[in-house]
């Protein structure tokens, strides 16, 4: 059992189109971390929290504690948002519990 | 800022050397970790030291695997001896409070 499950594992969106990823934890924890990794592979950490909705240019992140969910939206997508999305779970121990990443391509 | 500096970027190495990955986190950042990233298992979180000092290794995979943080600008990640099972994008960040910035990684690859 994963600690951490994300969905969708791919999606394909037109571009302008409002995306969703959702990621759903089983473990107590401090912080949700939303990471951004393009092809190449270099990691962008897009977002820490742990209560709330944090807003970032066309990104927000939101978080439901009460029902362990997170979701990451994207508001008119575009082909330079193609990347892989990782959400990862972090307790107070600094463990991190890590999704195995939503892979997204937007058409043009 | 240069941001999180990983050396090598990319490293060929024989089964049974000694590998050492290099890191510098940004100045200022108190927490630095070392992940491991493979097809198979994703990102794994290897270990992480707060303040220089180690404070959990429990994803370290085995005892071949070690790493120090002799100052808080400098860390090391060695393996060995290596082994092809090792082969991997091995990341670096640091972070202070909230957000973290990640290096660019090194990929090894042991043959």
């Amino acid at each position: 059992k994963n600690e951490v499950e994300q969905s969708p594992q791919n999606l394909t969106a037109q571009e302008g189109e409002f995306i969703t990823i959702n990621c759903s934890y089983s473990v107590g924890i401090s912080a949700l971390h939303w990471l951004q990794q393009h092809p190449g592979g270099g990691i962008v950490s897009l977002f820490m929290l742990s209560s709330g909705k944090k807003k970032h240019g066309r990104l927000i992140a939101t978080i439901n504690i009460q029902e362990k969910h997170s979701s990451l939206h994207i508001t008119a997508s575009h082909p330079r948002d193609s990347a892989v999305y990782i959400c990862a779970a972090g307790n107070t121990g600094n463990q991190f519990y890590f999704g195995t990443g939503t892979s997204l391509t937007v058409i043009p | 800022d240069a941001g999180v500096i990983q050396s090598p970027r990319h490293e060929v190495t024989e089964m049974g050397q000694e590998v050492t990955l290099r890191c510098k986190p940004i100045s200022g950042h108190n927490s630095l970790f070392w992940y491991r990233q493979t097809m198979m298992r994703g990102l794994e979180l290897l270990i992480y030291f707060n303040n220089n000092v180690p404070i959990d290794d429990s994803g370290m995979p085995e005892d071949r695997f070690s790493a120090k943080m002799p100052n808080a600008s400098f860390s090391t990640l060695k393996i060995q001896p290596s082994e092809p099972r090792d082969s991997a994008v091995y990341f670096c960040a640091s972070s202070f409070s909230a957000g973290y910035t990640f290096g660019s990684g090194t990929r090894l690859t042991v043959v």
